[in-house]
């Protein structure tokens, strides 16, 4: 079945610092990938997304990149701010779903960054 | 735009208790789902609705857990009785429809439900 594994938390940082957080998937074919972010007291909200391989999500300074190859969607930020401090999803959306497996992400199990002044 | 709506926020029982979320999604989205949040966990896909029509329930325990969208707009999901496994956090979420490469998923606060 699919699977997506992320890199164990929490994550501390000092502002300004480089940000990567890990993920990787298992899957059959070419699924999307995704990364949602979850700020305190809010609901998960989509960060960026990549539908192919070698295609590069990007949104809010942060990027992610599909890697085929190594099965992998790794979230980075070159300077993290305060403001970033939330938990971060990885995800997957099953390719040439059809049937049932249409509309079922799976999700990592998130990654808590902390971003101190 | 209004956002998918949950209540309640949060909700303390007893185990054995019955219990019941509700949600309205974003108007106009026909697709509608139930994730159960565990601490420390991801989301996990407990049903997803199409209208008013069930497309998957494999997740759900039916032996306790039940979900309803009867007008194909808001949803009611149903615990009886509960376990104290059952704490996690609900999420409801809605798309525009079912195929998420191209859409997008909108989730919203979610219920807290604590079972002592």
């Amino acid at each position: 079945g699919n699977s997506v594994t992320q890199m164990e938390g929490p994550v501390t940082l000092s502002e300004e610092a480089f940000l990567t957080i890990n993920c990787t998937y298992t899957a059959t074919g070419y699924p999307s990938l995704f990364w949602y972010v979850q700020y305190p007291g809010e609901g998960l909200q989509l960060l960026l997304k990549a539908t192919k391989a070698d295609d590069k999500g990007s949104n809010k300074g942060f990027e992610a990149t599909y890697r085929k190859e190594t099965t992998s969607f790794h979230l980075e930020k070159g300077s993290v701010q305060v403001s970033d401090s939330a938990v971060y999803f990885c995800a997957l959306h099953p390719s040439n779903a059809g049937g049932t497996s249409y509309g079922k992400l799976t999700f990592g199990q998130g990654t808590i960054l902390t971003v101190h002044p | 735009e209004a956002g998918v709506a949950q209540s309640p926020r949060y909700k303390i029982i007893e185990k054995r208790q019955s219990v019941a979320f509700w949600c309205n999604p974003i108007s106009g989205h026909a697709t509608l789902y139930w994730y159960q949040q565990i601490l420390g966990q991801g989301p996990k896909l407990l049903i997803q609705f199409q209208n008013n029509g069930v497309v998957d329930d494999s997740q759900l325990p039916k032996d306790r857990f039940s979900a309803e969208r009867l007008k194909g707009v808001d949803s009611t999901l149903k615990i009886q009785p509960a376990k104290l496994e059952d704490s996690a956090v609900y999420l409801c979420a809605s798309s525009q429809s079912l195929y998420l490469t191209n859409e997008k998923l909108f989730f919203g606060s979610g219920t807290q439900l604590s079972v002592l």
